[in-house]
């Protein structure tokens, strides 16, 4: 079946850089997503990559896609506090109508 | 901007009560999505929904039921609610699978069952 693996906590110093990882089991997946979640909020998309891509970058995110692997990571460069959150990846099922199977999140916290 | 809105975000019902929450976009996205939210779980899939009347069930749909009468609108139902269902509800909407990809969620509504 899906899953979809996080570790639960990872701790930095603020102006380090900060990676999360994640590994999935569906090699069907066709996008998969990094969200963001801070206190009391909803989730709030940061990027996604699409499966045949290695690697993406929008500014101080680099997300890496190691697919033979299904291994994908998230590296925030100069972590700020704001970037203190709850960060999940999720993968999309599209031959399931767009079903999304998410990890269990890993809490960022960034100390100064 | 994309906005899916849902009614209530903050619950608080009895053992045995029949509880609806109310989910609404406003973007014509045919998927829509209710996950519940638990600390350690992440998000786990209740339902979810591609097109209007259609209806899937997720990974955790024991004790819930769905209706999507209207396309914008996805509703959540806990036919009688019990205190494992207190949790942090989400409600998500995307664009059919051929024409995006970018899934947008609601705050949340936090139910608690007493």
């Amino acid at each position: 079946g899906e899953d979809v693996e996080q570790s639960l906590f990872l701790s930095v110093r603020e102006g380090d850089s900060s990676v999360i990882n994640c590994t999935y089991t569906d090699s069907s997946s066709t996008y998969l997503y990094w969200y963001k979640q801070e206190p009391g909020a909803g989730l709030q998309l940061l990027t996604y990559i699409f499966s045949n891509m290695d690697m993406k970058q929008d500014q101080r995110l680099t997300v890496l896609l190691n697919k033979k692997d299904k291994h994908l990571s998230l590296r925030i460069a100069d972590t700020q506090t704001g970037d203190s959150a709850i960060y999940f990846c999720a993968e999309s099922i599209d031959n399931q109508g767009g079903k999304l199977i998410f990890g269990q999140g890993t809490e960022l916290s960034v100390k100064p | 901007d994309v906005k899916v809105t849902q009614s209530s975000r903050y619950l608080v019902k009895r053992t045995g009560e029949k509880v609806f929450l109310e989910c609404v976009q406003d973007m014509d996205h045919e998927n829509m999505f209710w996950y519940r939210q638990d600390p350690g779980l992440g998000l786990r899939l209740i339902y979810f929904s591609y097109d209007v009347k259609m209806k899937e069930k997720g990974d955790i749909p024991e004790g819930y039921s769905v209706s999507r009468e209207k396309k914008e609108r996805f509703s959540l139902i806990l036919e009688s609610a019990s205190t494992n269902q207190t949790s942090m509800y989400l409600c998500a909407s995307r664009p059919g699978t051929a024409k995006g990809n970018t899934i947008y969620f609601g705050e949340g509504s936090w139910l608690t069952v007493v």
